[in-house]
């Protein structure tokens, strides 16, 4: 069993609709969790980091850490094709020496 | 906000020849670094840490002597790729973590392609 499993989509929405994502990990360590956008041929970019359990909101945006659940999710509200890209999970503890530890990725696609 | 530079975004090589990769923190200093390697639609894997002034640490079925990682200064890492071969053909990327805010901020990547 992977650290961290994330389904790997594709996961296909209209303009306009909520779209969820979700990771399940089973190291209890894990202290932080981070989502990341990578676009095709890309880097990937940090959207949203959480330390705690509960709700994180940026903008479109929402990032839900359940840790009694070993479950985290990102929400993404009023989908534009722009947010068409995958999206990382990664999860990691103590101080930044430590490696995350990622997600597969999910490909979302955003149509008009 | 926190910035890596990643050189070249993108490469092409012969086969047997070594090709090496640049990651400079621009604005921070990072006192660990992290390589990883991406194939197409499949997730980061961590190649390597290092740590500034100190050897990296490998992650297992990582050939150290193959990919050779130099974290000289705080703000610069480098991959050395040596005798390419067509198999490296991958997707490389840095990290570099920020001890002042627990951040990890990623470089654009170098897309290498050896022939």
């Amino acid at each position: 069993q992977k650290e961290v499993e994330q389904d790997p989509g594709p996961l296909s929405v209209p303009e306009g609709a909520i779209v969820s994502l979700n990771c399940t990990y089973s190291n209890s360590a894990f202290q932080y969790f981070m989502w990341y956008r990578q676009y095709s041929r890309k880097g990937p970019e940090l959207l949203m980091y959480t330390y705690s359990s509960g709700n994180k909101e940026d903008g479109r945006f929402t990032a839900q850490v359940d840790k009694s659940s070993k479950y985290i999710s990102l929400f993404i509200r009023d989908s534009q094709p722009s947010d068409s890209a995958t999206y990382l999970c990664a999860m990691g503890w103590g101080n930044a020496g430590n490696m995350l530890t990622f997600g597969g990725g999910t490909r979302l696609m955003v149509k008009p | 906000g926190a910035v890596v530079s990643q050189h070249p975004s993108w490469v092409i090589c012969k086969s047997g020849t070594s090709v090496k990769i640049e990651c400079r923190s621009l604005d921070f200093q990072a006192t660990t670094m992290f390589w990883y390697r991406q194939f197409p639609k499949q997730s980061l894997m961590l190649m390597a840490t290092s740590n500034e002034g100190s050897k990296a640490t490998y992650e297992q079925g990582v050939e150290k002597d193959k990919f050779l990682i130099n974290h000289a200064s705080l703000t610069l890492s480098t991959l050395t790729v040596t005798s390419a071969h067509p198999e490296d053909s991958s997707f490389y990327i840095c990290s570099a973590g920020n001890r002042a805010n627990y951040g990890y901020t990623f470089g654009s990547g170098t897309r290498l392609t050896v022939v």
